[in-house]
């Protein structure tokens, strides 16, 4: 079954940091494209970025309210899909979800994990 | 950045009859390739969000037939023929040609 878990959302004060993982299981990971999207409170959904597979360069991607202050990497030899967060602003609060890309678009979301960034 | 409008935001709908969600971008979704990377979304309330269609008009693996989408350029239509109290929830269109940009999303509820 295809899988992926996300964790290490909390609290955190306005200007902290806090790093998000995201394990997958179930199909080969180092040969996806993954996505982190977002969920503020009551709200739509948020592209947050996105990192290629390593044949197709691992290169990543970032939307504009994250660019110089969230960083995507990937461990594929432990499965994992990070997410760095910097100077955390209190509208990042929102439930980080991790994704798969197929197919120009989303096909396996986990359950996602709340971040909540206030003083 | 592309901008997706969907109409209506609610829907309310009576069990059985169809429903129609309208998704519309602010430029042409297709891509360099020939392909136009357009996505369509279901979120249940308290769930995570699960893909529908892909590239206009694919349905994805387990996903009933009553959903269906259509569309071109920068117009684009996801259709359930027939309702049932499964599908509440929020649907959301999505682009992948131009970066990702999601629509504000579709409230469908059980009139």
């Amino acid at each position: 079954e295809v899988q992926l878990v996300e964790s290490g959302g909390g609290l955190v004060k306005p200007g902290g940091s806090l790093r998000l993982s995201c394990v997958a299981s179930g199909f080969t990971f180092s040969n996806a494209w993954m996505s982190w999207v977002r969920q503020a409170p009551g709200k739509g959904l948020e592209w947050v970025g996105r990192i290629k597979s390593k044949t197709d360069g691992g290169t990543t991607d970032y939307a504009a309210p994250v660019k110089g202050r969230f960083t995507i990497s990937r461990d594929d030899s432990k499965n994992t899909l990070y997410l760095q967060m910097n100077s955390l602003k209190t509208e990042d609060t929102a439930v980080y979800y991790c994704t798969t890309e197929n197919n120009g678009g989303m096909d396996v979301w986990g359950q996602g994990t709340t971040v909540t960034v206030s003083s | 950045d592309v901008v997706m409008t969907q109409s209506p935001l609610s829907l309310p709908v009576t069990l059985g009859q169809p429903a129609s969600i309208s998704c519309r971008s602010s430029q042409s979704l297709v891509y360099s390739d020939g392909n136009t990377y357009l996505n369509w979304f279901q979120q249940r309330p308290g769930q995570s969000p699960r893909r529908l269609i892909y590239k206009v008009s694919n349905r994805d693996s387990g996903v009933p037939d009553r959903f269906s989408g259509s569309g071109s350029g920068t117009d684009f239509t996801l259709k359930i023929s027939r309702v049932e109290a499964e599908d509440v929830g929020v649907y959301y269109c999505m682009q992948a040609t131009h970066w990702l940009t999601f629509g504000q999303g579709t409230r469908l509820e059980i009139k």
